[in-house]
């Protein structure tokens, strides 16, 4: 079954504390992304990746790192998180065909 | 700077009657333009995808018509049922993907 999966899927933490959110997808796709929604801003894109060791700055990556160091993980961690990035964070995976986007279930984030 | 604007935060509609939702898009030139589904706390799910040499496109009762001189894409559900009660999202852009702020949609029984 196709499938994007993300860890965890529920996160509350405190400013600065250092965290990772993994992101797999097994359809051996070759584009990633990391999106954030929030209430009235809507899905806006952290980062992407085109492949294995590419990877590009979407609309609101301040604050956060990506990488992508095999072609199924696109991990994002937050070195330093503060309370403004609280948020739902989805990440996606698309073939190079440009069809069907694939969106995992998300993972919800409380910094406190 | 480039923006997608989609015609309503919400509409309301009674079953069996079809739901028009509108994508506006302006500073782009998009090859592809695509609409998704979303249901409260779940991820989008990819419903079509429209390239710019196509007028239309139709997957059962959903239909995506693709105006690139009107900067403009329709996104028809005939014969609304309940199920498709949902937040309907457009797109535009490839790796680089950007969403407008979506329609919700209620179709009342």
């Amino acid at each position: 079954e196709a499938q994007v999966t993300q860890n965890p899927r529920y996160l509350i933490t405190v400013t600065g504390k250092k965290l990772t959110v993994t992101c797999s997808q097994n359809m051996n796709h070759e584009y990633m992304s990391w999106y954030r929604q929030d209430p009235g801003l809507g899905l806006r894109q952290i980062y992407y990746s085109m492949n294995v060791e590419v990877t590009d700055k979407g609309d609101v990556p301040e604050g956060y790192k990506v990488s992508r160091k095999e072609k199924r993980n696109f991990p994002l961690i937050l070195e330093s998180p503060s309370p403004n990035q609280t948020s739902l964070y989805f990440c996606a995976s698309q073939g190079t065909g440009w069809e069907t986007q694939y969106f995992g279930p998300g993972t919800r984030l409380l910094v406190l | 700077s480039q923006k997608i604007e989609q015609n309503s935060e919400a509409l309301n509609i009674q079953e069996g009657k079809t739901a028009t939702l509108t994508c506006n898009y302006t500073n782009y030139s998009p090859a592809y333009l695509q609409w998704y589904r979303q249901d409260p706390g779940r991820g989008p799910v990819f419903l079509l995808l429209i390239r710019e040499n196509e007028k239309e496109k139709r997957k059962e009762r959903l239909k995506v018509t693709f105006d690139t001189t009107l900067k403009q894409s329709l996104f028809h559900i005939t014969a609304s049922q309940p199920a498709d009660s949902a937040t309907y999202l457009c797109a535009l852009g490839e790796v680089d993907m950007r969403f407008g702020a979506g329609t919700r949609l209620t179709v009342k029984p």
